[in-house]
């Protein structure tokens, strides 16, 4: 079964950090993303990632980046974190184009 | 833009109705798939599909592909409160790369 990690569940920030979401998948997948859910907005892409160091800017990347060093790991940054990205971020995982995404367990992220 | 629209966004049902959610793409679909998220959780997929006019079924939930590959909709049968949460539709951009996903229907489940 195909496994994708995220590094914490719960995570509480101050404005101003600059804060790292970790996730790590296990099945060799080509393609990653980082979604965020909010309540009403339903899930809204971020970044996603084609292939190691290939990244592409999703709907909403305006205060974030990514990385992606190593097939396994995609990183998502809040380069200075601001109160509006409190939310819940969901990295999801696939082996290629058309087929279907495999969700972390999320972390839900406060800025404080 | 291309967008997938859901519908109802929330659903209320006594336990042993029945419930429909629906899906409409603004654009034709190679595929569409279904998603299920639980209060608390994260989205699991259910299942794809691919050719125009499929039904596919999963015990209780039917699942169908419209003839023009641009709606879908996902019935359950005589729910249950395990069936509770969100159902979210989804399909690949115009390109293929990105995935789309309606905003989903809340179901409620009363026991």
């Amino acid at each position: 079964d195909v496994k994708v990690t995220q590094s914490s569940r719960y995570l509480v920030k101050r404005t101003g950090e600059k804060v790292f979401l970790e996730c790590v998948q296990d099945m060799d997948h080509e393609n990653m993303f980082w979604y965020r859910q909010d309540p009403g907005l339903g899930l809204r892409l971020i970044y996603f990632s084609y292939d190691v160091k290939m990244k592409e800017k999703g709907d909403i990347p305006e205060g974030y980046s990514v990385s992606r060093e190593k097939k396994e790991r995609f990183s998502l940054i809040l380069e200075s974190a601001s109160t509006n990205q409190t939310s819940m971020y969901l990295c999801a995982a696939r082996t290629g184009q058309f087929q279907p995404q495999h969700f972390g367990d999320g972390t839900r992220l406060s800025i404080l | 833009g291309q967008q997938v629209m859901q519908i109802p966004q929330y659903q209320h049902v006594q336990e042993g109705e029945d419930f429909t959610t629906y899906c409409n793409s603004s654009t034709t679909l190679s595929n569409i798939q279904w998603y299920k998220q639980r209060p608390g959780g994260h989205p699991v997929f259910l299942i794809q599909l691919v050719k125009s006019g499929e039904v596919k079924k999963q015990k209780r939930l039917t699942f169908q592909f419209g003839e023009a590959k641009k709606n879908s909709s996902l019935h359950i049968t005589a729910t249950q409160t395990t069936d509770v949460g969100t159902y979210f539709c989804a399909g690949p951009s115009t390109g293929g790369f990105k995935t789309i996903f309606g905003a989903g229907t809340r179901l409620f489940v009363k026991a």
